[in-house]
């Protein structure tokens, strides 16, 4: 099945400063790649999402740029602000329509 | 503001009880899936449903685990008999298709003693 690594596991930034979270997978089936964030104690909310007949994608202060090719995707945060500490995951649809999940990257935004 | 809705949010139990956790999807949505969270193993998939048929349960122990969904608005998780390694929280998420948004509740923190 789908396999999806995530990295670094914890990105301390400061205020102001860009955060970039790097993910990889393994199928090269795989369409379709969401990020989701998940504040402490919180569900999971999804922040953007990308397919793979697209190479980067913007909302706002959010980008997430995709390399099939390489098999990597990668979230981009500018301007970070302090509510943008949380924990972001990755995942991907693999060939058999499930969504594997990356084991998250803890983001620290240092006023 | 429609949102998926889980009962218990927390449970307190000993070894070798049974748990039930109950899920409502939001009306509409005809994929429901089960997610488990741990420190160590993220989040994994355990089971999904789409127009109330199971499609995968392979990420599911199924010695102890079933997960059902009785009608359009109910989807249940079962463990029986439950061991201190079940605890973790258990996520129910709802949504349109694999391919858009996945809607999560807010989860079920189980503890087994």
């Amino acid at each position: 099945g789908e396999n999806v690594e995530q990295h670094p596991s914890t990105l301390s930034v400061q205020e102001g400063d860009s955060a970039v979270i790097k993910c990889t997978y393994s199928d090269s089936a795989s369409n379709y790649f969401p990020w989701y964030k998940q504040e402490l104690g919180k569900r999971p909310q999804l922040i953007i999402d990308i397919r793979s007949n697209v190479g980067e994608k913007k909302d706002q202060r959010i980008a997430v740029t995709l390399n099939k090719t390489a098999k990597h995707f990668s979230l981009h945060i500018t301007e970070t602000q302090p509510e943008d500490s949380a924990v972001y995951f990755c995942a991907a649809s693999n060939r058999d329509n499930r969504l594997a999940f990356g084991k998250g990257n803890q983001v620290v935004v240092i006023p | 503001d429609a949102r998926v809705t889980q009962t218990p949010r927390d449970k307190v139990t000993e070894m070798g009880q049974e748990v039930t956790m109950r899920c409502q999807p939001i009306l509409g949505h005809n994929t429901v899936f089960w997610y488990r969270q741990t420190m160590m193993q993220g989040l994994e998939l355990l089971a999904y449903f789409r127009n109330r048929a199971p499609l995968d349960d392979s990420g599911m122990p199924k010695d102890r685990f079933s997960a059902e969904m009785p009608d359009a608005t109910l989807a249940t998780l079962k463990i029986q008999p439950s061991e201190p390694r079940d605890s973790a929280v258990y996520f129910c998420a709802s949504g349109l298709g694999v391919y858009n948004e996945q809607f999560f509740g807010p989860g079920t923190r189980l503890t087994v003693l």
